[in-house]
């Protein structure tokens, strides 16, 4: 039972334009969502989170939109540069009722941003 | 700061055989996380240490088990193994329990192939 979908395996957006990652979940219980970056040989890092209590969450390019009611999240990218290009990993927690650093984490979307 | 360090970085075993893969936590993390990433997917949680002790287990068998020392570092234990054990496994350090998911670091991971 997959709780937590990034549908788009792969994604290919031009320089300078707004790459938008999606993320699906089932799991009502969730409350924390967070977004990794992935380069080869190296372990996820953490790039932006949102608690369920917002909306949106916004750092410099970075910003994730929660709908709760669709059980939806996005992270948006604007300005794209080329050292964008990398593996974007959703995850999700149950951190308010359980307390614990348990993620359960989407399949990944392969960001290619071209010069 | 060196950050979460994993060893070995490659490993090649055959079935039936039994692995231990290893990791040193951040500098002032003490709760080490040990993830599971199989090709074209996202981590999943095998399970958290903190205080020398199992606190969390995701799904996983009883063939896979784990140990914390009392200077924070870690093993992850694999038995009985099998082709479908082939995969990248990440260890994440954060310090202290209960924490904000952000503050928790991924190693490089270890990546395992069962021939």
């Amino acid at each position: 039972d997959q709780q937590v979908k990034q549908n788009s395996p792969s994604l290919s957006v031009q320089e300078g334009r707004i790459s938008i990652l999606n993320c699906d979940y089932t799991n009502s219980m969730f409350d924390y969502f967070l977004w990794y970056k992935k380069y080869p040989a190296e372990g996820p890092t953490f790039l932006i989170s949102i608690s369920s209590i917002k909306d949106k969450n916004e750092d410099g390019r970075f910003t994730v939109f929660l709908n709760k009611s669709a059980k939806h999240l996005s992270l948006h990218i604007v300005p794209s540069q080329p050292g964008d290009s990398a593996v974007y990993f959703c995850a999700a927690s149950d951190w308010g009722s359980s307390n614990t650093g348990k993620l359960i984490f989407g399949q990944g979307t392969t960001l290619q941003v071209k010069p | 700061d060196a950050g979460v360090t994993q060893s070995p970085t490659h490993l090649i075993k055959t079935r039936g055989q039994q692995v231990t893969l290893r990791c040193s936590p951040k500098s002032g993390h003490d709760t080490v996380s040990w993830y599971q990433q199989a090709l074209g997917q996202g981590p999943q949680f095998i399970f958290q240490y903190y205080e020398e002790e199992e606190r969390q287990r995701g799904n996983f068998p009883d063939r896979f088990s784990g140990h914390q020392f009392p200077n924070y570092s870690s093993e992850l234990n694999v038995n009985a193994l099998l082709l479908g054990d082939s995969a990248l496994y990440l260890c994440a350090s954060s310090p202290g329990w209960g924490g904000l998911q952000e503050t928790q670091y991924f190693g490089p991971g270890t990546r395992l192939l069962v021939l």
